[in-house]
C-alpha cells in the first residue's frame, strides 16, 4: 500500500556525533520529500526538502541523501546537539498538495 | 515561531459535544491543511482549504467538518465526539498549496474527549 515509515523508532546518539535517520517509501511515483522536526508540545518544523530529480541536498548542519532504487530517504544532522532532540518526520507530498507522514524517529542525544 | 496560530490550545470536553478550532495561517499564505496526530495513527490528513475553497479531502470523519472564511482563517468543526478523537489537531499554511509550497505547522491544539 502507500505508506511512508521509519526504520528504526528510537535513536540515541552521542553529543557531537553524526546523527543519521532512515525513512523507506514506498510510493515509487513520489517525487517530493519533507523532513520535519517536532519538539515535544510544538507542531512540526520544516527542515528540508528534496524532489525526486536530485539525490542529495544540504542544508545548516542538515543533509538529505534520496535513493529512489530503494525507496529510501534519510537525513543526517552534522555535529548533533542537545537542541536536535526530538521527533523527526518524513513526509511525502501528494499531488493535492497534502503530507504523507512516516510514524517518526525519536532523537536523543546524550550530553 | 511559524507564523501559524492556533486556539484554543488546550480544549477538554465530554463525549457526545462539539468543538471548533480555530487557525489564522501566516499572512498571505492562502492555503491551509488540517492534520490529527494520535498515538495510534500518527499525523494523518484531514483536509486542505485554498482561498476559501476545498480542494482536498483525506482520512476526515463525517462528523468533522471544516471552512476558510474570506478574511483566510479557518475553522475545524468536530461534533458528535468519541474517546478515540481525543488528539492533537495542526493546522499548517502555504502561499499556494502545491507541490512547490512548503507547509508551516502551527503549535496545535490538544483536544481530551472525556
Amino acid at each position: 500500500g502507500e505508506s511512508v515509515g521509519l526504520h528504526l523508532p528510537t535513536l540515541s546518539v552521542q553529543e557531537g556525533d553524526n546523527s543519521i535517520i532512515n525513512c523507506a517509501y514506498s510510493n515509487s511515483a513520489s517525487d517530493y520529500f519533507i523532513w520535519y522536526k517536532q519538539e515535544s508540545g510544538k507542531g512540526p518544523q520544516f527542515i528540508i526538502d528534496i524532489r525526486s530529480n536530485m539525490d542529495k541536498r544540504q542544508g545548516q548542519r542538515v543533509t538529505v541523501l534520496l535513493n529512489k532504487t530503494v525507496k529510501h530517504l534519510s537525513l543526517q544532522i552534522a555535529a548533533t546537539q542537545p537542541g536536535d532532540s526530538a521527533v523527526y518526520f518524513c513526509a511525502e507530498r501528494r499531488s493535492q498538495g497534502n503530507l504523507i507522514f512516516g510514524k517518526g524517529t525519536k532523537l536523543s542525544v546524550k550530553p | 515561531d511559524s507564523g501559524v496560530t492556533q486556539t484554543p490550545k488546550h480544549l477538554i470536553t465530554a463525549t457526545g459535544q462539539r468543538v471548533t478550532l480555530r487557525c489564522s495561517p501566516r499572512s498571505g499564505d492562502l492555503s491551509v491543511y488540517w492534520y490529527q496526530q494520535s498515538l495510534d495513527q500518527g499525523l494523518q490528513f484531514l483536509i486542505h482549504y485554498y482561498n476559501g475553497e476545498e480542494r482536498a479531502k483525506g482520512n476526515i470523519l463525517e462528523r468533522f467538518s471544516a471552512q476558510q472564511f474570506p478574511d483566510l482563517h479557518s475553522e475545524l468543526n468536530l461534533s458528535s465526539l468519541e474517546l478515540g478523537d481525543s488528539a492533537l489537531y495542526f493546522c499548517a499554511s502555504s502561499v499556494w498549496g502545491t507541490n512547490t509550497d512548503t507547509q508551516y505547522f502551527g503549535p496545535g491544539t490538544r483536544l481530551t474527549v472525556l
